[in-house]
Formats: structure tokens, C-alpha cells, sequence
């Protein structure tokens, strides 16, 4: 299974902040990364795909980086709808594997 | 737009089999470029992927979980399943279907259904 390493599992910021969450694979996954954020007693909702690209109907403050086995998502400033935990996701091989999940919590 | 919703027990005896229905609207199972997928997430943690089923009905599994599950579909109720067997308490977690699709990201997701394995 490829590991994947998610940092921090948590952060604290205010509105308004920018914020970056990093995911490093055990192994090269090409572009096949992804980004989730999950709300308390919700399901995740798809942020980014492809490392980089947009999920229709997500803010243009959400974007997505990578640079070899590392991929960042940043939120450019934060809003209040912003708090929740974010995952990471392989889907280069299966099984496709999360990080362990960051929950951003309002300082 | 393409919705999900989980259905089954959300109780299950030690040993027995879970077994989940995912009923999609909106949209098609039998639609091509798409899998069908089961996730899981254990109380208070992260997620694990289970296991997907194509439009042509071949499935994937996680290794893990290879040798208890079975994932199927019936495409006439535009419905798949989910068939996890000799369960125990490491089973208990709230099951999510999703789809498949670009780059295998998963979206839309079911609204999830908690199943417990308690005797």
C-alpha cells in the first residue's frame, strides 16, 4: 500500500489567513492525488483532483500544488466555512490510500 | 445531479454479514467512465477504501478486505452492493458509496450510514 503522510494533523487559524496543508506519498503517484474536506457529521466533499485541478463549485481560494511525491493544498483566506478536516487521497494504486486527515480549527 | 444514499442494518452480530445497498439518482450506473465505490470511516477516524465496481461489472478490492467482501450491482434498480462477511467489532464504521470518476476521485458521496457490530 502507498502511505501517505499528511501535515500537520492540526492547525489553528483566523479568518482570513492563508493556510497550507501538505501530503507526501511513500512513492510516486504521478498526478493522482486528491483532496477532500469533511465537516463534522458529513461526508467528505471532493476539493481538488488531480492534484491541481478544481472541483466544479469549490471556491477559487482552495488550490492544489505538488512537486514530486509532495502535493500542498492552500486555502488562500480563510473563511469561516473553511473549518473542517481536510483529507488526502492516492488513486495511482489500490488500494487508494488517505492521509490521516488535518482539522483546521478557528484559533 | 447525480445523488446517492446508502441503505441496510445498522446492526450486525460478530460473525455475520453486512450488506449495503448504494441507490443512485440522477444518473446511470451502467453510464461508461465511472466506478462505483465503498468507503469506510472507522469512529473518530480516517478513511479507508474498500473496493469499486465498474459499469462492465469488474470489481477492485482493497487487499486487506479482499478475501471477505463482495461488491455487485443491478443495473434494472440502478443499485450496487456491498457484502462484507465474518464481521467483528474492528468493522464498525460509517460506510460511504461514492462515485468514481476523473483521475478515480471520488464525488458525490452518500450522506454515509453507520453500521455497528455488536452482539
Amino acid at each position: 500500500d502507498i502511505q501517505m503522510t499528511q501535515s500537520p494533523s492540526s492547525l489553528s487559524a483566523s479568518v482570513g489567513d492563508r493556510v497550507t496543508i501538505t501530503c507526501r506519498a511513500g512513492q510516486s503517484i504521478s498526478s493522482y492525488l486528491n483532496w477532500y474536506q469533511q465537516k463534522p457529521g458529513k461526508a467528505p466533499n471532493l476539493l481538488i483532483h488531480a492534484a491541481s485541478s478544481l472541483q466544479s463549485g469549490v471556491p477559487s481560494r482552495f488550490s492544489g500544488s505538488a512537486s514530486g511525491t509532495d502535493f500542498t493544498l492552500t486555502i488562500s483566506s480563510l473563511q469561516p466555512e473553511d473549518f473542517a478536516t481536510y483529507y488526502c487521497q492516492q488513486s495511482y494504486s489500490i488500494p487508494y490510500t488517505f492521509g490521516q486527515g488535518t482539522k483546521l480549527e478557528i484559533k | 445531479q447525480v445523488q446517492l444514499q446508502e441503505s441496510g442494518p445498522g446492526l450486525v452480530k460478530p460473525s455475520q454479514t453486512l450488506s449495503l445497498t448504494c441507490t443512485v439518482s440522477g444518473g446511470s450506473i451502467s453510464s461508461g467512465g465511472y466506478y462505483w465505490s465503498w468507503i469506510r470511516q472507522h469512529p473518530g477516524k480516517g478513511l479507508e477504501w474498500i473496493g469499486y465496481i465498474s459499469n462492465t461489472g469488474s470489481t477492485y478490492y482493497s487487499p486487506s478486505l479482499k478475501s471477505r467482501i463482495s461488491i455487485s450491482a443491478d443495473m434494472s434498480k440502478n443499485q450496487f452492493s456491498l457484502k462484507l462477511s465474518s464481521v467483528t467489532a474492528a468493522d464498525t464504521a460509517v460506510y460511504y458509496c461514492a462515485r468514481s470518476f476523473n483521475w478515480n476521485a471520488a464525488h458525490p458521496w452518500g450522506q454515509g450510514t453507520l453500521v455497528t457490530v455488536s452482539s
